[in-house]
């Protein structure tokens, strides 16, 4: 079935630093791509998408291109900041069917140090 | 702008006893969700139901029923909790066009002792 696979936590940088969070995928269909962010206590919300192959989603300074050939979605950003400590999930949307139902990775938290 | 609204935020249950999560969308969505988030596992499907009048099992349903009472309103039943629901609860809806997000609630953290 559907999958995602996400880089174990926690990654912990330095204010500035440079962040990969890798994301990959198996999926059947045509599926979104999907990087939710979680704050401290509160729920998900939505930090950028990809809706189809070679597609770049971005927002905030973050990014991630879908990557059909790797399978892949992974999150970048150049300079951390201290706000952006966080839990990271990637997710995959249903390729194969209109549920809007998501699968989801485990979850990678970040912690940036000033 | 309300969004996604669950109650109760938090909750303490023994072991047998029953609740029921609320959750309230004000985006006119058609379909909505249930999924929990345990550590290490990222958030699972409970229920979800596609449309008014339809709901269908997720990943991991035993234990859980669900209502959708309306378009805005969709309620999470645990009949008789046991320590492993214990958990982060969120409720979630979309448009359920597989190109749009899904939009979440804050949340409801459950305890069963």
């Amino acid at each position: 079935g559907d999958s995602v696979t996400q880089m174990e936590g926690p990654v912990t940088l330095s204010e500035e630093a440079f962040l990969t969070i890798n994301c990959t995928y198996t999926a059947t269909g045509y599926p979104s791509l999907f990087w939710y962010v979680q704050y401290p206590g509160e729920g998900l919300q939505l930090l950028l998408k990809a809706t189809k192959a070679d597609d770049k989603g971005s927002n905030k300074g973050f990014e991630a291109t879908y990557r059909k050939e790797t399978t892949s979605f992974h999150l970048e950003k150049g300079s951390v900041q201290v706000s952006d400590s966080a839990v990271y999930f990637c997710a995959l949307g249903d390729g194969s069917g209109n549920t809007g139902k998501l699968i989801f990775g485990q979850g990678t938290t970040l912690q940036v140090k000033p | 702008n309300a969004g996604v609204t669950q109650t109760p935020k938090f909750q303490v249950l023994k072991t047998g006893q029953s609740m029921t999560l609320q959750c309230a969308q004000d985006m006119n969505h058609n379909s909505m969700y249930w999924y929990r988030q345990d550590p290490g596992m990222g958030l699972r499907l409970i229920y979800y139901s596609a449309s008014e009048g339809t709901t269908d099992k997720g990943e991991v349903p035993n234990g859980y029923n669900v209502s959708r009472l309306n378009k805005r309103e969709f309620s999470l039943r645990l009949e008789s909790a046991a320590p492993s629901q214990t958990s982060v609860y969120f409720c979630a809806s979309s448009n359920r066009d597989r190109r749009t997000e899904a939009f979440f609630g804050q949340g409801t953290r459950l305890t069963v002792v």
